[in-house]
């Protein structure tokens, strides 16, 4: 059973094209997030969201748009690809605020989408 | 904002031997979270190793352990017994008290350690 799911896995295109990523995790988590990681591997906090409500949004440009149809789905949406979009994206879910329980903070990563901007 | 420093880009060591990383991160937080993520060739991250700031006990599991200095906001990484799959990018990250509502803000990442194991 595969925890946090990502789709597709690769993803080339053209810049100015738009695309989306979609992320699923069955493990009941209220909170998901995306994050990008650089050609430097850097790791950076790009969304937050919990239960379907956006709580972090790091500076990222207007062009990113996150969409959470129901609290297991947290699908990323990028309008006018640009070359400095290349990147890995990765999103993950916690189960922090599920239930009433504040007190678990482990994240679950999914498993990373490349996308490549031509 | 906090942020996460980790000063060794690369680090090498023979199979079977001990290694250290070294993870140092600057907070006014007296409470928080701290994690060792691996991430090997297939990209995915996984959890090493957390540590709780008020608990004073070094986490440990089996050839991992960590030496959590938090005066010094020191949290290095020490790897037993290296193994030919513990090869991989290792980054620390830090994450505020869930409580503070630092459960939604995510985690922060250092820039990370590539381990090589030589056989």
């Amino acid at each position: 059973d595969t925890a946090v799911s990502q789709t597709p896995k690769y993803l080339v295109t053209q810049m100015g094209n738009d695309k989306s990523i979609k992320c699923e995790q069955n493990l009941g988590h209220d909170t998901m997030y995306w994050y990008k990681q650089d050609s430097k591997k850097f790791l950076k906090i790009m969304f937050s969201y919990n239960n379907k409500e956006l709580i972090i949004n790091e500076t990222v440009p207007n062009r990113f748009s996150p969409k959470s149809p129901d609290k297991a789905h947290l699908n990323l949406h990028i309008n006018s690809l640009e070359l400095g979009d290349s990147a890995v994206y990765f999103c993950a879910s916690s189960p922090w605020g599920t239930s009433g329980n504040i007190d678990r903070d482990e994240q679950f990563f999914g498993p990373g989408t490349r996308l490549t901007v031509l | 904002a906090q942020t996460v420093t980790q000063s060794q880009p690369e680090m090498s060591v023979q199979e079977a031997e001990t290694v250290t990383l070294s993870c140092t991160y600057d907070t006014s937080e007296s409470d928080y979270y701290l994690f060792w993520y691996k991430q090997p060739p297939s990209r995915q991250m996984i959890l090493v190793i957390r540590q709780e700031a008020y608990k004073q006990q070094n986490a440990t599991e089996n050839r991992f352990s960590v030496n959590f200095q938090k005066a010094a906001k020191s949290f290095s990484l020490k790897i037993s017994d290296s193994q030919l799959g513990d090869a991989a990018m290792y980054f620390c990250a830090y994450r505020s008290p869930p409580y503070s509502g630092g459960g939604a803000d995510g985690l922060t990442f250092g820039k990370g350690t590539h381990l090589i194991i030589q056989p």
